[in-house]
């Protein structure tokens, strides 16, 4: 089944406490994205990946680091986690030379007390 | 500046009745792709329509239809006969070519309640 798949579903941490959420996906897709969902705000997108070994800024970056090591993953890394990065995070993905739809992992509740 | 506006933050209705969602969106750019995308209580998004700014055609696809409207840079979304299983967050999208579609601007959603 072609999909996308985020983990962990939930996570509770605490300020400074580095974390990662894995997300891979099984499509061969050259473009993978991060998102966060605010009330009120939508989502907005932090990074985005054209290929391997590619990345780049979207809006809301700040906090965030992203890697590209492999085509199917897109981790993203949260070094030093604040409590305004409490949000809920979608990975999403599709083939590049394209402007098809995005396929979306099921989300990441994170809450940072 | 790109832009996306959902005016309606919540909108409430009764089983059957129809219900439209307005998406009235910002761009410089002449070739875009809007999106309407759906999110059930569950949390997942769920896609429902991609239209080009080339294609001014109203689509329907059961229940739901979508106005798209470049004079008024709208893209309206209608369910017909509502139902329960339609409550959810509704969200508008755009993608711009001069981005190189690398980035999908959402609106911040219209969350609809169907009650029986």
């Amino acid at each position: 089944e072609a999909q996308v798949t985020q983990n962990p579903r939930y996570l509770i941490t605490v300020t400074g406490k580095k974390l990662t959420v894995t997300c891979s996906q099984n499509m061969n897709h050259e473009y993978m994205s991060w998102y966060r969902q605010d009330p009120g705000l939508g989502l907005r997108q932090i990074y985005y990946s054209m290929n391997v070994e590619v990345t780049d800024k979207g809006d809301v970056p700040e906090g965030y680091k992203v890697s590209r090591k492999e085509k199917r993953n897109f981790p993203l890394i949260l070094e030093s986690p604040s409590p305004n990065q409490t949000s809920l995070y979608f990975c999403a993905s599709r083939r590049h030379s394209t402007n098809e739809k995005l396929f979306f992992g099921s989300g990441t509740q994170l809450s940072v007390l | 500046a790109q832009k996306v506006t959902q005016a309606q933050t919540e909108i409430s209705v009764v089983e059957k009745e129809d219900v439209t969602l307005d998406c009235v969106y910002e761009t410089r750019d002449t070739t875009y792709y809007l999106f309407w995308y759906k999110q059930p209580p569950s949390g997942e998004l769920v896609f429902l329509i991609r239209r080009n700014s080339f294609d001014e055609q109203n689509e329907i696809s059961g229940r739901y239809s979508w106005n798209f409207q470049k004079s008024t840079s709208s893209f309206n979304f209608t369910i017909t006969a509502s139902q329960v299983v339609d409550s959810a967050v509704y969200f508008c999208a755009l993608s711009e070519a001069e981005g190189g579609y690398n980035k999908l601007i959402f609106g911040a959603g219209t969350r609809l309640a169907v009650h029986p």
